[in-house]
């Protein structure tokens, strides 16, 4: 079966200028988390979405960070005004339920010049 | 907060060769998982240890999970270049996501 998908894959952008990530998680799947990887500090948790419920919103790093789920599916991570120590991957990571096994998608790599 | 110590942080040697990472933590976690990474895709569930003092077998991969569940190990036997990847150990899940440790570089050459 399908599993998560992102899109872009590769995304280069200037400073100040807004991107948006998207990520579809394995259908049936309840559970959503976007994840951010950067060489300083490996793997960290920055969202987390149960089916159609508000997100818990203060793993963002700043409030330019924001997310959304639709429908309890497909999920998108905007970073307003973007910075260069916003580069890094972000991961999306789906799972059947809160506590269960994290599938995660190939992530996007987004370089901010 | 939780954190997890990997190391070594880089580790390359000849293929046949074994080699052991460490995952270690102060906290005391419910469960442990050894995810591995390639350049351009997400981490990949290896294993995941539940109880403490466990021993799980994956062909030439053995994990251990500290009596006390604070700490684990991957042992690689006869490493093989098709081992290279990013080792990753993560706790925790649920609402709070995982929290992961930065990694082992491994480099098997032939």
């Amino acid at each position: 079966g399908a599993g998560v998908s992102q899109s872009p894959s590769n995304k280069v952008t200037e400073k100040g200028k807004d991107v948006e990530l998207r990520c579809d998680p394995i259908s049936g799947h309840t559970a959503l988390y976007w994840y951010r990887q950067s060489l300083g500090q490996g793997l960290e948790f920055l969202i987390y979405f149960q089916g159609n419920s508000a997100p818990d919103k203060s793993g963002l790093p700043s409030d330019r960070f924001s997310a959304e789920r639709t429908g309890g599916s497909v999920s998108t991570l905007t970073i307003q005004r973007t910075q260069q120590e916003d580069s890094a991957v972000y991961l999306c990571a789906s799972s059947p339920g809160r506590r269960d096994t994290q599938y995660f998608g190939p992530g996007t790599r987004l370089t901010v010049l | 907060t939780q954190l997890l110590e990997q190391s070594p942080q880089f580790l390359s040697i000849q293929e046949g060769e074994n080699l052991t990472v460490y995952c270690n933590s102060s906290s005391v976690f419910s469960s442990l998982q050894w995810y591995r990474q390639e350049p351009g895709e997400g981490p990949v569930l290896l294993v995941t240890v539940v109880t403490g003092g466990e021993v799980k077998k994956l062909k030439r991969l053995t994990f251990q999970f500290g009596d006390a569940r604070k700490d684990s190990s991957l042992h690689i036997t006869a490493a093989q270049p098709g081992d290279t990847g990013l080792y990753l150990c993560a706790g925790g899940g649920g609402a709070d996501g995982l929290t992961f440790g930065k990694g082992t570089h491994l480099i098997i050459q032939p």
